[in-house]
């Protein structure tokens, strides 16, 4: 079956432009999670969705990212404006009920100059 | 909430010798351990993982220990191979409390296997 989707995989922004990531789960999976992964260290929540309900935001800098996912299928990740330490690697990952297993997208490099 | 520690941050072994990556977690809640593979640009990807009411889990050379007391696991690599270099990171969460499943991870640890 065809793995968690993301894109772009790269992308390069000048500080104080808005930014999108899209993500596509593995099929019939209800859950997704957004993660940031800053370099050398583990991904950090920033968003769970359980179908179209965003269940646990807590970790979300909410002045200036925010995600949908209007469907309970894709998702969609945005920055405005973003900011140098925004840099970083953002994954997807997607779950279905039932099961403990989270399955990772290969995640956007961002870069903000 | 939740905090996981990893050690070692890096680890080098010769190809053959056996890895070991420990990980210490905070929350006696918490009963779902998975580890995860990360190699260079690419996506993380499970390679093991392990729930609180067992001890161990092996799958071939691959190997994960869970002490619930002392609140710690590990995992173990036997005969190192070049293609497990790669960072890992162990993580922790309590699945079981809805919207409490969320993972945390540790810091990772990069493994380097040399010939």
């Amino acid at each position: 079956e065809a793995g968690v989707v993301q894109s772009p995989r790269y992308k390069i922004i000048e500080k104080k432009q808005p930014v999108a990531f899209w993500c596509n789960p593995i099929s019939g999976h209800n859950t997704l999670y957004w993660y940031l992964q800053n370099l050398g260290q583990g991904p950090e929540l920033l968003i769970r969705y359980e179908n179209e309900e965003a269940v646990d935001d807590s970790q979300l800098p909410k002045d200036r990212f925010s995600a949908e996912r209007l469907k309970g299928v894709d998702s969609t990740l945005k920055i405005q404006p973003a900011e140098l330490g925004d840099s970083a690697v953002y994954l997807c990952a997607s779950q279905t009920w039932g099961e403990d297993t989270q399955y990772f997208g290969p995640g956007t490099r961002l870069t903000v100059l | 909430g939740e905090n996981v520690e990893q050690h070692p941050s890096t680890l080098s072994v010769q190809e053959g010798d056996s890895a070991v990556i420990k990980c210490t977690y905070s929350d006696s809640a918490s009963n779902y351990f998975p580890w995860y593979k990360q190699e260079l640009g690419k996506r993380p990807q499970l390679i093991i993982d392990i729930r609180s009411n067992v001890g161990e889990k092996k799958d071939q050379r691959i190997a994960v220990t869970l002490n619930k007391t002392a609140k710690h696991f590990s995992l173990h690599i036997t005969e190192t191979q070049p293609e497990d270099s790669a960072v890992y990171f162990c993580a922790a969460s309590n699945p079981n409390t809805g919207t409490a499943s969320k993972l945390t991870f540790g810091t990772g640890t990069r493994l380097q296997v040399t010939l």
